[in-house]
């Protein structure tokens, strides 16, 4: 069936690099997301990637994906306390299937 | 102006009743979506609605019954509630439901249910 896995935790320093994987099963999806959850809050669409693209930039966010290994990340360049929150993963199709979310924790 | 809003933010009550949560959209989308957050934070999706029609549904208890009495609304009624339904439950809209890229999912605050 489908499913997403992400590790549940990730502590970085401040200014460091943050990358977050994931891996999907469901090699149909046309779209792979990144959203973002901030205490208390609904989730955030951070950015997406189409299927057919190894990579998309976007500011400090770089997202690459493998599709061959089914494995999608999501770099945070310059890591800021802003940035603390949960990252989902989520694979699209007939419906989104989102991952466990990973716990980034940005130590000052 | 908020695009995806539900109602009530918090909600506590015990076990057995009934009760409801509301959902509105005024981004014009045709699709309204039900997620339930454990308290794992994992995401599943219960149900899909597309142009007011029941979509997706996704083995949620028949004590869960959504009612879209249009396309901007997708209440959730739940019965006889139980200790296992203490979540919070995100609403959700989309432009079309196989839509994908920059067709995405607009979330609600959510609403945090406790059921004592």
């Amino acid at each position: 069936g489908e499913d997403v896995e992400q590790s549940l935790f990730l502590s970085v320093r401040e200014g460091d690099s943050s990358v977050i994987n994931c891996t999907y099963t469901d090699s149909s999806s046309t779209y792979l997301y990144w959203y973002k959850q901030e205490p208390g809050a609904g989730l955030q669409l951070l950015t997406y990637i189409f299927s057919n693209m190894d990579m998309k930039q976007d500011q400090r966010l770089t997202v690459l994906l493998n599709k061959k290994d089914k494995h999608l990340s999501l770099r945070i360049a310059d890591t800021q306390t802003g940035d603390s929150a949960i990252y989902f993963c989520a694979e699209g199709g007939f419906k989104t299937i989102f991952g466990a979310g990973t716990r980034l924790f940005v130590k000052a | 102006d908020t695009a995806v809003s539900q109602t009530p933010k918090y909600l506590v009550t015990q076990m057995g009743n009934d009760k409801s949560i509301k959902c509105e959209q005024n981004l014009g989308h045709d699709t309204m979506y039900w997620y339930k957050q454990d308290s794992k934070k994992f995401l599943k999706i219960m149900f899909s609605y597309n142009n007011k029609e029941l979509i997706i549904n996704e083995t949620v208890p028949n004590r869960f019954s959504p009612k879209s009495p249009d396309k901007a609304h997708l209440n959730l009624h739940i019965n006889s509630l139980e200790l296992g339904d203490s979540a919070v439950y995100f609403c959700a809209s989309s432009q079309e439901l196989y839509g994908g890229g920059t067709d995405t999912q607009y979330f609600g605050p959510g609403t945090r249910l406790t059921v004592l």
